[in-house]
């Protein structure tokens, strides 16, 4: 079955700290996969993208998220969180048809 | 150039009232997508038109549900009657090719 687990639900960072959200997948073929954010009152909003080649991919607002087929991964990285990252994000598999996606990881931000 | 928008932002309703929500994709859009996000729960997927046609709709729950897309510009989605379960955010996404674009959602609630 097709699906996408992103373990941690919440987390806490520091400003100034670096940051990984975790995402495993399960998808039968070649995967596209995305990194939405959405902010308090806000729609969805796309961070980055993968459909093919260079497995890190780099994204918007200082994002990037690297591409493990062998673990089935497609972890999002930022070397320095800013307070206005504090958002929820979600991971997600699929394209043309569909997206599957994760269950969000709400990330709080302290000063 | 405009993005997806919904209307309303939010919706309040009693158990049994009907409620339709619209959306207006991105300007030559062939696809638009239907989303649901229950409380803690995944966002899933509802359905996909392509134009006017509905190319995918096995995740609406049940046949209280109906949706359209007339002349293949925007859509909406009826809930009659509502129950306390539909409560929720509803997404709307287009695209044109594997990226899709999300509305900023319409969050119901049945009472």
């Amino acid at each position: 079955a097709q699906s996408v687990t992103q373990p941690d639900i919440h987390i806490t960072v520091s400003e100034g700290a670096s940051l990984e959200l975790r995402c495993n997948y399960s998808y039968g073929a070649t995967p596209y996969l995305f990194w939405y954010v959405q902010s308090p009152g806000q729609g969805l909003q796309l961070l980055l993208k993968y459909f093919s080649g260079d497995t890190l991919v780099q994204g918007i607002k200082g994002f990037e998220a690297e591409f493990k087929r062998s673990q089935s991964s497609f972890n999002l990285r930022k070397p320095s969180v800013h307070w206005s990252d504090a958002a929820e994000y979600f991971c997600a598999v699929g394209g043309y048809n569909k997206l599957i996606f994760g269950a969000g990881t709400r990330l709080a931000v302290h000063p | 150039e405009a993005g997806v928008t919904q209307f309303p932002s939010h919706s309040v309703i009693e158990k049994g009232q009907t409620v339709t929500l619209r959306c207006d994709p991105i300007s030559g859009h062939d696809n638009l997508y239907w989303y649901r996000r229950v409380m803690g729960k995944e966002i899933k997927f509802l359905l996909h038109f392509v134009k006017e046609s509905k190319q995918d709709e096995s995740g609406m729950p049940n046949n209280r549900f109906l949706a359209e897309r007339t002349g293949g510009t925007y859509s909406t989605l009826k809930v009659q009657p509502a129950e306390l379960e539909d409560s929720g955010v509803y997404f709307c996404a287009s695209s044109q090719r594997n990226e899709q674009y999300f509305g900023p959602g319409t969050r119901l609630t049945v009472t």
